[in-house]
């Protein structure tokens, strides 16, 4: 099982909107709306931010939404903030039952 | 608030075996899947697999000769066992609680992390 492809690296000023990929096949990404977006900060442990492709879990900002389109995902960050710096990685069930995670995206407030 | 607490040994030689444990405090540890994930310096995350309460394990392909991981209901915890470590095995390990229900997909809330460094 590869890793879902996500680019290395985003970045925006404060106020502005950026937007993640995640890409994967027909076996993963494209086959359930089961995709999650996870936050991690230098040196903690990651946090979720998205389930189910777009849903938000009780105390994330509005800010973060979540989409899917085939076999690619993504995460939008609006409104970006200084504490929005950060890595993001997106997941996602998988045919065999196991799970997969992004390459990882490291996002840059400028 | 659930939370998890996971602790083992941080420094291994090669072929050796890797343990460790987490703990579940404040919620219910029979509604859900739990699971391991690992993350080598640096580098980004790997789903090691998942049990249930009642015991069903679903390992990745990759690892699934070397690992297993188990449950103790009793004392709300589940375990992991990694045999004939490597250097490539060095990584940040976390326990991480699923969903409920299969098929779905998320971890939330992680553990604060264990390194587990392989080196002769």
């Amino acid at each position: 099982q590869s890793a879902l492809t996500q680019p290395a690296s985003v970045s925006g000023s404060p106020g502005q909107s950026i937007t993640i990929s995640c890409t994967g096949t027909n076996s993963d990404v494209g086959d359930y709306n089961f995709v999650s977006w996870y936050q991690q900060h230098p040196g903690k442990a990651p946090k979720l931010m998205i389930y189910d492709v777009s849903d938000r879990p009780s105390g994330v900002s509005n800010r973060f939404s979540g989409s899917k389109s085939g076999n690619t995902a993504s995460l939008t960050i609006s409104g970006l903030q200084t504490e929005d710096e950060a890595d993001y990685y997106c997941s996602s069930y998988t045919s065999s039952s196991t799970r997969v995670f992004g390459t990882g995206t490291k996002v840059t407030v400028l | 608030q659930v939370q998890l607490q996971q602790w083992g040994a941080g420094l291994l030689k090669p072929s050796e075996t890797l343990s460790l444990t987490c703990d579940v405090y404040g919620g219910s540890f029979s509604n859900y899947y739990w699971n391991w994930i690992r993350q080598p310096p640096g580098k980004g995350l790997e789903w090691i697999g998942e049990i249930s309460h009642s015991g069903s394990t679903n390992y990745i392909s990759s690892l699934k000769s070397r690992v297993t991981i188990s449950v103790d209901t009793s004392k709300s915890q589940f375990s992991l066992k990694l045999t004939s470590v490597t250097a490539a095995d060095t990584a940040v390990y976390y326990c991480a609680r699923g969903p409920s229900i299969l098929p779905n997909n998320w971890f939330d809330p992680w553990g604060q992390g264990t390194l587990v460094t392989v080196s002769s």
